[in-house]
């Protein structure tokens, strides 16, 4: 057990729909990772947050956005959702910014778009 | 888009064998490379993080070096057990922008 819990750990769901996934980090983390893994594809880094605030952002659509809450859980908002965007969302959480850390992932959200 | 390249794709060894596998990535921009453990059914467990050229990282029977200069890390596993079957990931992560760039793992079998 990683200490990170991701909610839901299903969602279906229709094209131009908007869904709300949720991450509680490891106890006493601070930062906090999105991922998104696509089938036959890696995982790819959404965006990171650190204390509340966006540290580093990656190949995150325009159509998604994250937050992190002052209890440090954070959302990933999925909106106007396409077919293509059917995957394994993962949220991961290290002690602190750098990435001289191990990053805890939780289980992931599957996430099916009909 | 940065490549981060893991080979082989997929091993098979048996039990008892040692074995290793590459994980290869630009030599700039370098801050610190990670790997992770990912079993069926689970989620990515870390094994280790790389900061510094020439390191070398130990755990049990697994082992990692890297080269930061060439843009390589190996994974080395001693004497493979059964319980060693999973997909093993590297992460390079740049000093521009904290970037995270997986790849897309060596998946390793173990037969008994």
């Amino acid at each position: 057990d990683s200490g990170v819990t991701q909610t839901p750990k299903h969602l279906i769901t229709a094209t131009g729909q908007r869904v709300t996934l949720r991450c509680s980090p490891r106890s006493g983390d601070l930062s906090v990772y999105w991922y998104q893994q696509s089938l036959d594809q890696g995982l790819q880094f959404l965006i990171q947050y650190y204390n509340g605030e966006e540290r580093a952002k990656g190949n995150i659509l325009e159509r998604f956005s994250a937050q992190q809450f002052p209890d440090l859980h954070s959302e990933l908002n999925l909106s106007s959702l396409e077919l293509g965007d059917s995957a394994l969302y993962f949220c991961a959480s290290s002690a602190d910014t750098g990435a001289n850390q191990p990053q805890h992932f939780g289980d992931g959200t599957r996430l099916s778009i009909l | 888009i940065l490549n981060v390249e893991q080979s082989p794709q997929s091993l098979h060894v048996q039990e008892g064998d040692s074995t290793n596998f590459t994980c290869s990535f630009p030599s700039s921009n370098f801050y610190a490379l990670h790997w992770y453990r990912w079993e069926t059914a689970k989620s990515p467990e870390a094994l280790f993080v790389m900061t510094l050229n020439g390191d070398e990282k130990k755990k049990g029977r697994i082992s990692a070096t890297l080269n930061t200069k060439e843009g390589y890390s190996y994974l080395y596993i001693k004497g493979s057990q059964p319980e060693d079957s999973a997909t093993y990931l590297c992460a390079f992560i740049t000093n521009t922008g904290n970037q995270f760039y997986f790849g897309t793992g060596t998946s390793l079998t173990v037969i008994p």
